[in-house]
């Protein structure tokens, strides 16, 4: 199992950036799929989670409203659209492969991360 | 939201030693709990799901317990590759998901 992350870099506040992560080794539509954060030196951080056909989609208070989570299976990728980016944002995000297919509520542990892409919010 | 404290915020033993991590959940989370060892500059690596299992690959040294509220992680004999920042993470009740704040551990 393989997770590359892609699409992170330097970004005002208020301006938009779109993170994909590209899974190989295994069938991305099996599994639900999430983005988990980390500012440098800090503690690990959940953002965003979607169930394996896109039913169920959540977000963290944090970033509700302003970051949208997609994937394509076809293609086994997932996305992360994140808009009006502030400060607090910088950080690593992870992309994450679930251990079930489930959304909201089911059972969701992390066997498996990608080594994350560097989003640093600053003017 | 469940709220995950892990203590100590960092532990040193000797190797050989056994090291005992803490993690208390807000409220009872069952056995939703996982552990996850990070080492600096890599992603997590799940260590433990079930408050109990251990994933595919992980030592035997490695042991968690516990359930409800108050979770342990346990090295049994510290090696000098266990040096590394440990989080818990919970699944009971979701979304969010939620991780503890990390205990590093170093190794003397």
């Amino acid at each position: 199992v393989q997770l590359v992350e892609s699409g992170g870099g330097l970004v005002q506040p208020g301006k938009s950036l779109r993170l994909s992560c590209v899974g190989s080794g295994f069938t991305l539509s099996d599994y639900a799929m999430h983005w988990v954060r980390q500012v440098p030196g800090k503690g690990l951080e959940w953002v965003s989670s979607i169930s394996w056909n896109s039913a169920s989609i959540t977000y963290a208070e944090s970033v509700k409203g302003r970051f949208t989570i997609s994937r394509d299976n076809g293609k086994n990728s997932l996305s992360l659209q994140m808009n009006s980016l502030r400060d607090e944002d910088t950080a690593s995000y992870h992309c994450v492969k679930g251990n079930s297919f489930g959304g909201a509520g089911t059972v969701q542990y992390f066997p498996h991360w990608g080594e994350g892409t560097l989003v640093t919010v600053s003017s | 939201e469940i709220v995950m404290t892990q203590s100590p915020a960092t532990l040193s033993e000797s190797p050989g030693e056994r090291a005992t991590l803490s993690c208390r959940a807000s409220q009872g989370v069952g056995t939703s709990l996982a552990w996850y060892q990070q080492n600096p500059g890599q992603a997590p690596r799940l260590l433990i799901y079930g408050a109990s299992t251990r994933a595919t690959g992980i030592p035997a040294r490695f042991s968690g317990s516990g359930s409800g509220a108050d979770f342990s992680l346990t090295i049994s004999s510290l090696q000098s590759e266990d040096s590394a920042v440990y989080y818990c993470q919970q699944y009971y009740i979701w979304p969010p998901l939620t991780f503890g704040g990390g205990t590093k551990v170093e190794i003397k």
